[in-house]
């Protein structure tokens, strides 16, 4: 098993530019998200997902966008990047929504906007 | 709603010296606690848990955390660390009969472990 598997690991991109981070995981996991990590803040998570074809926001969904058409894959989409938007992003697994349930996170993706 | 408070955010100690993160929470409700333990450069990973029973909960690799409902804490401890326990610990708390998006994290407590 590869586990959760994030690409790219690092992406630099320019002020009002959008690209999609990856996010898959061979788990057979209903559960997904997205945290995204800053200095002193923890994690804070963006979307999630409960299973393929449902997804909902969380405490910081503003500027990004998701979707998951599979239960492997859960794309991240940032629409119109900004300054605000540099972070190391997480994706994270679980079997399933519920409380007790483990998440299994992947590597990250390192992203700076200029 | 439950809020998690790590008391440090930097813990430096020498090879072999016992340690101690601490982790208050608060909430209203039932809780489930976790560690998540981040090596550098890489994502975040369970260290151990505590669900329900024994208030002990211990780790494969020597870590362990005692949930207190009275001092609504959940502190982890090592009686003697190595250079490899450098990380960044995390703890977690989520709701009884809640879900994992309820999942609330701790902003994190730098350990470094000095030769």
């Amino acid at each position: 098993n590869a586990g959760v598997t994030q690409t790219p690991k690092f992406q630099v991109l320019k002020t009002g530019q959008s690209m999609t981070l990856q996010c898959a995981q061979d788990m057979n996991h209903e559960y997904m998200s997205w945290y995204r990590q800053d200095p002193g803040m923890g994690l804070r998570l963006i979307h999630y997902s409960v299973g393929a074809g449902i997804t909902d926001q969380g405490e910081v969904p503003n500027g990004y966008n998701v979707s998951r058409s599979t239960t492997e894959d859960f794309p991240l989409r940032l629409l119109s990047a900004a300054p605000s938007q540099t972070s190391v992003y997480f994706c994270a697994s679980s079997y399933s929504a519920g409380a007790t349930d483990t998440q299994y996170f992947g590597p990250g993706t390192r992203l700076t906007v200029l | 709603a439950q809020s998690v408070t790590q008391l440090d955010s930097q813990v430096p100690v020498f090879e072999e010296a016992p340690v101690e993160l601490r982790c208050n929470y608060s909430s209203s409700v039932s809780v489930y606690l976790f560690w998540y333990v981040q090596y550098p450069n890489q994502g975040l990973q369970l260290l151990l848990k505590y669900l329900s029973g024994s208030t002990l909960v211990e780790s494969i690799n020597g870590f362990e955390a005692e949930f207190n409902k009275s001092q609504t804490s959940f502190h982890l401890r090592k009686p003697s660390v190595h250079i490899s326990d450098t990380a960044e610990y995390f703890c977690a708390v989520s709701l009884g009969g809640g879900s994992n998006y309820k999942l609330t994290f701790g902003k994190g407590t730098l350990l470094t472990v000095n030769p």
